[in-house]
């Protein structure tokens, strides 16, 4: 089982770049997460998902747009990098609200 | 919006001593799972409480729920070198997963 995969794991973007973190789940799970966590810091929800076709804001959408046209599918766009972006990224997802969340390996982004 | 406080933010022990850390919602919960991040890693689930007072225990780590659900805890007996690493307590409300700051515990052997 591959479980919660994330593309690319590191990745050096300049201000004003764009790019997609890539989160794919082949588990089948309804609701998937994403967070962003700070050095020394905890994880802040971006965005999440209940269900294909259905995503709601976190704390912390601004900068940041997502879709989820598919199950297994959760990709994260970041439009018009900035410095405060630099973070790492992490994709999770659950089965229910009732049940574990599994999460990806994530990813270190750096803007510059 | 759901809020979910942890302290302390960090912890240094010597190996040996026992660790707690705390979890405080700003509203009940229906449950609350425990993670742990070990350094360079990513959360890996430890446990979930659903009932009001419950208390769970794997090995020398005990998990408590608060009566009213708005609370929990997690205690580790005699620190290991092997519980080095983040902590976090998640509650779910509002269907989304909300994880709280974190505990960083870290062990001088």
């Amino acid at each position: 089982n591959a479980g919660v995969t994330q593309t690319p794991k590191f990745r050096i973007l300049k201000i004003g770049q764009s790019m997609t973190l890539q989160c794919t789940q082949d588990m089948n799970h309804n609701y998937m997460y994403w967070y962003r966590q700070d050095p020394g810091m905890g994880l802040k929800l971006i965005y999440y998902s209940v269900g294909a076709g259905i995503t709601d804001k976190g704390e912390v959408p601004n900068g940041y747009n997502v879709s989820r046209s598919t199950t297994e599918d959760f990709p994260l766009r970041l439009e018009l990098a900035a410095p405060s972006q630099t973070s790492v990224y992490f994709c999770a997802s659950t089965l229910s609200t009732n049940t574990e969340a599994f999460f990806g390996q994530g990813t270190r982004l750096t803007v510059v | 919006g759901q809020q979910v406080m942890q302290i302390p933010q960090y912890q240094h022990v010597q190996e040996g001593e026992d660790f707690t850390t705390y979890c405080n919602s700003s509203t009940t919960l229906s449950n609350i799972q425990w993670y742990k991040q070990r350094p360079g890693g990513h959360p890996v689930f430890l446990i979930q409480l659903v009932k009001s007072g419950e208390v769970k225990k794997q090995k020398r780590l005990t998990f408590q729920f608060g009566e009213a659900k708005k609370n929990s805890s997690l205690h580790i007996t005699a620190t290991q070198t092997t519980d080095v690493g983040t902590y976090f307590c998640a509650g779910v409300g509002a269907q989304k997963l909300v994880f709280g700051q974190g505990t960083r515990l870290t062990i001088n052997p």
